[in-house]
């Protein structure tokens, strides 16, 4: 698609349910990332994926939380058992490989990210 | 100490004004760095990288110190258009992109 797609748009589940988050890069993109925003906080770095696999796994809250990616496109948050303060908005952002430019100190126009507009999550 | 700290102000401004941020990293080897803008309940776009030299993009001015690592947005003449919350990026560790918690702009006639 144009870009990044993100679903639901809006979710609001019981404490201790399961919900699962979706994200559909912009096509062509490797990287995918997902950060979670807190009401009138910054984003907070969840994990990312290059391909289908994920260096980084270190920014997920606790075990409760997975994410997965297959065919390195769409990939899945998977929140279990979900609790009040998981309530946030969800962001999804991908990108194409960064590559440094040697010798510049510049790297290439892939690092851009772009983001979708998020899945808000509301836990009662 | 959070990997890139930023003044979240807000920094209210008339129009006109020219105004600057800055941010600071704690990791010495991060080798890109990035403005963002966030309007308010909408998704960060990027305003701008910030390269080794310093950049300009039209009334924006982004400039690096690795030395004492901080990275400064300076808008000159200031637009209504302008109010937003400014995120500082930093690549890290595995290509992860963090981000600073933002600075708030709000721009007033």
């Amino acid at each position: 698609g144009a870009g990044v797609s993100q679903s639901p748009s809006n979710k609001v589940t019981e404490k201790g349910k399961d919900v699962e988050l979706r994200c559909d890069p912009i096509s062509g993109h490797t990287a995918l990332y997902w950060y979670r925003q807190s009401l009138g906080q910054g984003l907070e770095f969840l994990i990312y994926f290059q391909g289908n696999s994920a260096p980084d796994k270190s920014g997920l809250p606790s075990d409760r939380f997975s994410a997965e990616r297959t065919g390195g496109s769409v990939s899945t948050l998977t929140i279990q058992r979900t609790q009040q303060e998981d309530s946030a908005v969800y962001l999804c952002a991908s990108s194409l490989a960064q590559r440094m430019i040697s010798g510049t100190g510049m790297t290439s126009g892939a690092n851009v990210l772009t983001f979708g507009a998020g899945s808000r999550l509301t836990v009662l | 100490r959070k990997e890139v700290e930023q003044d979240p102000g807000p920094f209210n401004v008339p129009e006109g004004a020219t105004v600057a941020f800055n941010c600071t990293y704690s990791n010495s080897a991060s080798q890109s760095f990035f403005w963002y803008r966030q309007d308010c309940r909408k998704e960060p776009k990027l305003l701008m990288s910030v390269y080794s030299s310093g950049n300009e993009d039209g009334r924006f001015t982004a400039q690096l110190n690795r030395a004492s690592q901080y990275i400064s947005l300076l808008i000159r003449d200031s637009k209504l258009s302008d109010s937003a919350t400014y995120l500082c990026v930093v690549r890290g560790g595995y290509n992860k992109l963090i981000f600073g918690a933002g600075t708030r702009l709000a721009v007033h006639p």
